[in-house]
């Protein structure tokens, strides 16, 4: 079976610190992104990567930043983390356009 | 920009009564299209996709979709409700070109089944 990692399931932190939150596939998949749900607004994209060392910003980029130094592994870092960005986190990747993505399980942050 | 409504934010069926979920999408474009659903605490599994082809698409556990381009609708169907069908739903709209191919996805609809 296909999987996506995340590393975490629930995260407390403080506010002001740089939070990482990691993500990994084993589908040598080429594109993964970052989405963060929350109540009534559904999913928010806030990252994505075509490839490795390749990002672009989705809908809600401010605040946050990426890192893919290798295809199977995409993270989320939080520059300084804010009581705002308590949410649910959840990454994916997908083969190419046209297939449909594969989700982990989420990672619950809350900021404190 | 590409959008999707979910104009329900829940629904309760009785189990064994049928289901439709609804799904409205903005695109210029012919879309492709996805319906999600989300356990409590859970990521999300795909239930079916329609890219091209037949408008009528069947999904996993039972569930169907219908592309219903001159409503710009992809709602999702179940004929009969088991207990285990209460989750969260998501529909979700992509394009093939430009918007980097990313997928925007509806606020969802929270489906409670009554024994």
């Amino acid at each position: 079976d296909v999987k996506v990692t995340q590393s975490s399931r629930y995260l407390v932190k403080r506010t002001g610190e740089k939070v990482f939150l990691e993500c990994v596939q084993d589908m040598d998949h080429e594109n993964m992104f970052w989405y963060r749900q929350d109540p009534g607004l559904g999913l928010r994209l806030i990252y994505f990567s075509y490839d490795v060392k390749m990002k672009e910003k989705g809908d809600i980029p401010e605040g946050y930043s990426v890192s893919r130094e290798k295809k199977e592994r995409f993270s989320l870092i939080l520059e300084s983390a804010s009581t705002n960005q308590t949410s649910m986190y959840l990454c994916a990747s997908r083969r190419g356009a046209g297939y449909g993505y594969t989700f982990g399980s989420g990672t619950r942050l809350t900021v404190v | 920009a590409q959008s999707v409504t979910q104009p329900d934010i829940h629904i309760t069926v009785s189990e064994g009564a049928s289901l439709e979920l609804r799904c409205n999408y903005s695109y210029g474009a012919t879309p492709y299209l996805f319906w999600y659903v989300q356990s409590p605490g859970q990521g999300l599994q795909l239930l079916l996709k329609y890219f091209s082809g037949d408008t009528l698409v069947q999904g996993i556990k039972g569930f169907e979709a219908e592309f219903k381009r001159s409503q710009s609708s992809f709602n999702l169907r179940k004929p009969s409700v088991h207990w285990s069908d209460a989750a969260e739903y998501f529909c979700a709209v992509g394009s093939y070109t430009g918007g980097g191919n990313k997928l925007t996805f509806g606020t969802g609809t929270q489906l409670k089944v009554e024994l």
